[in-house]
């Protein structure tokens, strides 16, 4: 069964930093892997998606990365705002869509 | 992009009653939709798929009879939580595939229902 990790749980930065976060899966055999955006109390947006043949996807200040190899994707934050904090999930999609547990990120103004 | 809607919000009732959840696609087909759970500070977990003119999928675990699952057409799934007890306190959110091929597009999220029960 797949397993996806993030790490780290939790990250607070300073506005204006750049930040990576990490996702990890056991299972290469994806389809492709998605990063979502969850604010508190809130649905999943989608941020990017990265088909299994792509290395990497850009949108604005965002860049994900992914490696099936490795079983590694990373999110890429430039310049971070403290819009931006909220619970960033990833999900790699097999059979189903699974789920990590989220890195929890706050950025201090 | 495509967009879920998801009804109610947030729904408050007593030990014993049943809620039913709502999830549409507004301005897309979808004949296939899933219904997740999620406790707080932890991840998503699926709990069933949806599929339009046939019996929803249910993960290991799930009640059927307890989570009722009704894909009434190509853009309406409902989630009925039957005789909810405190314990099925949670937050419970859809959502459905983009377009095309369900497990290689854009997953679109409702809102989510955070169902509390006395």
């Amino acid at each position: 069964k797949q397993e996806v990790t993030q790490i780290p749980a939790a990250l607070s930065v300073p506005e204006g930093e750049n930040l990576v976060l990490n996702c990890s899966f056991t299972d290469s055999a994806i389809y492709n892997l998605q990063w979502f955006r969850q604010d508190p109390g809130k649905g999943l947006t989608s941020l990017l998606l990265i088909q299994s043949s792509q290395r990497e996807q850009t949108s604005g200040r965002l860049n994900a990365s992914l490696d099936k190899s490795s079983g590694r994707s990373t999110l890429y934050i430039a310049a971070s705002q403290p819009g931006d904090s909220a619970t960033y999930l990833c999900a790699a999609t097999g059979n189903q869509f699974y789920f990590g547990t989220g890195t929890s990120l706050t950025v201090i103004p | 992009g495509a967009v879920v809607s998801q009804h109610p919000s947030r729904v408050i009732c007593k030990s014993g009653t049943s809620v039913k959840i709502e999830c549409r696609s507004l301005d897309f087909q979808a004949t296939t939709m899933f219904w997740y759970r999620q406790f707080p500070k932890q991840s998503l977990m699926l709990m069933a798929t949806s599929n339009e003119g046939s019996k929803a999928t249910y993960e290991q675990g799930v009640e059927k009879d307890k989570f009722l699952i009704n894909h009434a057409s190509l853009t309406l799934s409902t989630l009925t939580v039957t005789s909810a007890h405190p314990e099925d306190s949670s937050f419970y959110i859809c959502s459905a595939p983009g377009q095309g091929d369900a497990t290689n597009e854009k997953l679109f999220f409702g809102s989510g229902t955070q169902l509390s029960v006395l």
